[in-house]
């Protein structure tokens, strides 16, 4: 069985300055990562996953992401947020073996300050 | 447009009154699943299915039935509501491989039982 924890559940930053949303998950087998966005009153979206190779995932937005194997950490970063990044962050993991269960965390709302 | 539907919005019903959701994807896609997303619990995964005729269980699955007789279509029943399932649900589907390709979500069905 798989578990994520998002440690933060409220993260405030001024505009402009360099956000990290932290994740760390816990699996007896090999996992996909993911983290979803959702903006005030709309459903979930994907902003970026970790299926294989490079560590550092790229996403939409200008958001990255780091898969630490040895950490079990799948760490959000962005280096300028705006107004816009305004939201809540999910991240989720799901086991390799395709059971196709899939866990997310609780959630990370980021308060962006003017 | 690429898109899934999910029939009511917003809905409030009496303690033991049976409801459906409906849900719907224009997407063919195989994978669908409902989630419910509560304050501090983050969203949690109530049914899921890889595929017509094909249903499972996901994290909280009781007090809810679904079915998938066709591929677009996925509705989650309440056949006896009770208020712990006040709540704002998600439809959700997949593509090809399931819950590590990218998941396309509803704009959620907030649910109030008194």
């Amino acid at each position: 069985a798989q578990s994520v924890t998002q440690l933060d559940s409220q993260v405030p930053v001024f505009e402009e300055a360099p956000v990290e949303l932290r994740c760390n998950y816990s699996s007896s087998v090999s996992v996909y990562l993911f983290w979803y966005v959702q903006y005030p009153n709309q459903g979930l979206q994907l902003l970026l996953k970790y299926l294989s190779g490079s560590t550092l995932v790229k996403g939409i937005n200008g958001f990255e992401a780091e898969f630490n194997k040895s950490q079990t950490s799948f760490h959000l970063r962005k280096p300028s947020v705006h107004i816009s990044d305004t939201a809540e962050y999910f991240c989720a993991v799901t086991s390799r073996n395709r059971d196709d269960k899939i866990i997310f965390g609780k959630g990370t709302r980021l308060h962006i300050l003017p | 447009e690429a898109q899934v539907t999910q029939n009511p919005r917003y809905l409030i019903t009496v303690t033991g009154k049976k409801l459906t959701v409906t849900c719907s994807q224009n997407m063919n896609h195989e994978y669908m699943s409902w989630y419910r997303q509560d304050p501090g619990l983050g969203l949690r995964q109530i049914y899921y299915s890889m595929n017509v005729e094909v249903t499972d269980k996901g994290d909280v699955p009781e007090g809810y039935k679904v079915s998938r007789k066709e591929k677009r279509n996925f509705p989650l029943i309440l056949e006896s509501p009770s208020p712990n399932q006040t709540s704002l649900y998600f439809c959700a589907s997949s593509g090809d491989g399931g819950a590590w390709n990218t998941i396309y979500f509803g704009e959620g069905s907030w649910l109030t039982v008194v």
